[in-house]
């Protein structure tokens, strides 16, 4: 079963402009976290934001969570090339083992 | 620093063979994970072992088996491999099975059953 929900699924931007991705869940989580995955290659840890956070930053990434909607984005400022690959949102309600990744955004960076 | 290590990285099966696929990892982490990646779909958990001597079934355990090793390695064993397990599996590793831990992957094995 598939909680969290990524929107666009494909997305295809200039290099320098700034992309926005969008994840929507539908239950109560602990925390939220953003996965890349380039292609042919396992999934890389991002970010992680706790469900009493709301805003957090790393280098060019910001990601932002609104319980009350039940959604969170991932914005990258200032997009390179190295930046096409796939980003999944992965919901968790407790323990490692127990979050639900969702079907990803790709995301294509013309040069 | 290899992180998490799987082999093979592709693999042609017929139906009815079976296959063991491996996995370790080199953080001393306690938690260990399968899951299958499908076309546009997320990943699942096929089953997790939260610490060594111990697994667990995740959303989709029919049709595999999983053994811990020992805390460095994890083994995801198919004993009648059927066209409906073509996919990509992935291992992953977390610190522990808690909550805010995030999980390492490794690059994955490419899967088909004819």
């Amino acid at each position: 079963s598939q909680q969290g929900e990524e929107d666009p699924q494909a997305l295809s931007i200039q290099e320098g402009e700034n992309a926005t991705m969008n994840c929507s869940y539908k239950t109560s989580i602990n925390n939220l976290q953003w996965y890349r995955q380039n292609s042919g290659r396992g999934l890389v840890h991002l970010i992680l934001i706790r469900s009493n956070e709301r805003e957090k930053h790393s280098g060019r990434l910001r990601v932002t969570l609104d319980t009350s909607k039940k959604s969170s984005s991932l914005l990258i400022t200032a997009s390179r090339a190295a930046d096409t690959a796939s980003y999944f949102c992965a919901t968790s309600r407790g323990s490692a083992s127990k979050i639900i990744f969702g079907s990803g955004t790709r995301l294509s960076i013309r040069p | 620093n290899a992180g998490v290590t799987q082999t093979p990285k592709f693999q042609v099966l017929k139906t009815g063979q079976s296959m063991t696929l491996q996995c370790a990892q080199d953080m001393n982490h306690n938690s260990m994970y399968w899951y299958r990646q499908d076309p546009g779909m997320g990943l699942r958990l096929i089953y997790y072992s939260a610490s060594e001597g111990t697994t667990d079934k995740g959303e989709v355990p029919n049709g595999y088996n999983v053994s811990r090793l020992n805390k460095r390695e994890f083994s995801l064993r198919l004993e009648s491999a059927a066209p409906s397990q073509t996919s990509v599996y992935f291992c992953a590793s977390s610190e522990r099975d808690r909550v805010n831990q995030p999980q390492h992957f490794g690059d994955g094995t490419r899967l088909s059953i004819l």
